[in-house]
């Protein structure tokens, strides 16, 4: 049982280019969540999956897309990274999007836009 | 201003020292508030979750929730080098369905660096 699992762990990318971020999870969750975590600002929600099927903006959303390509998949892209960029990216998953749901992390993804 | 603010830091206390760890916050309608612990390059971990007020205790770690003055912290008692870490508060509004289900995403502080020295 790997839990949340993402690749790349590391990337380094030139303005501009674009890329995709993979997270897949093995607990048959149905609720799925990316965030990214930034010196003094805490995590932020960028965009989550209730359920397969379904996705809904979060805190920042501004470049960035998501897909839902399954129940176990949730990838995040960038189209054309930005400096601002910059940043620690975590997928997250939880049984559902209650308020009582334990959300579980993933590794990250430690990205760099040049 | 912040939702949530989280003094970041860095703490640094020895080995058996109390660690209290705080958030203040000014969404009233949070209702259920978390402690997540994240070690130096990993993913956030629930340490502990409570609802509405009160206090909850698990071994070495007592949450507090105070929602009159909108306050909530963690204690860690007899602190190991092993505690060090950051520790992040979380809170989700309640946001009540039909059938007595609530959905909130998650708000999340800053972070506070903890290190406890032998």
């Amino acid at each position: 049982n790997a839990g949340v699992t993402q690749t790349p762990k590391f990337q380094v990318l030139k303005t501009g280019q674009s890329m995709t971020l993979q997270c897949a999870q093995d607990m048959n969750h149905n609720s799925m969540y990316w965030y990214r975590q930034d010196p003094g600002m805490g995590l932020r929600l960028i965009y989550y999956s209730a359920s397969e099927g379904t996705t809904d903006k979060g805190e920042v959303p501004n470049g960035y897309n998501v897909s839902r390509l399954n129940k176990r998949e949730f990838s995040l892209r960038l189209e054309s990274a930005a400096p601002s960029q910059t940043s620690v990216y975590f997928c997250a998953s939880s049984e559902d999007d209650k308020s009582t749901d334990t959300q579980y992390f993933g590794p990250g993804t430690r990205l760099t836009v040049l | 201003q912040k939702e949530v603010e989280q003094d970041p830091g860095p703490l640094s206390v020895p080995e058996g020292a109390i660690v209290s760890l705080n958030c203040t916050y000014s969404n009233s309608a949070f209702q259920y508030f978390m402690w997540y612990r994240q070690y130096s390059r990993k993913g956030p971990e629930l340490l502990m979750y409570t609802y509405s007020s009160g206090n909850k205790e698990d071994g070495r770690f007592t949450a507090q929730v105070d929602k009159s003055s909108k306050y909530i912290s963690l204690f860690i008692r007899d602190s190991q080098p092993s505690d060090s870490a950051t520790y992040l508060c979380a809170m989700s509004a309640a946001a009540w369905y039909a059938g007595g289900t609530s959905y909130g995403k998650l708000t999340f502080g800053q972070g506070t660096i903890l290190t406890v020295h032998p």
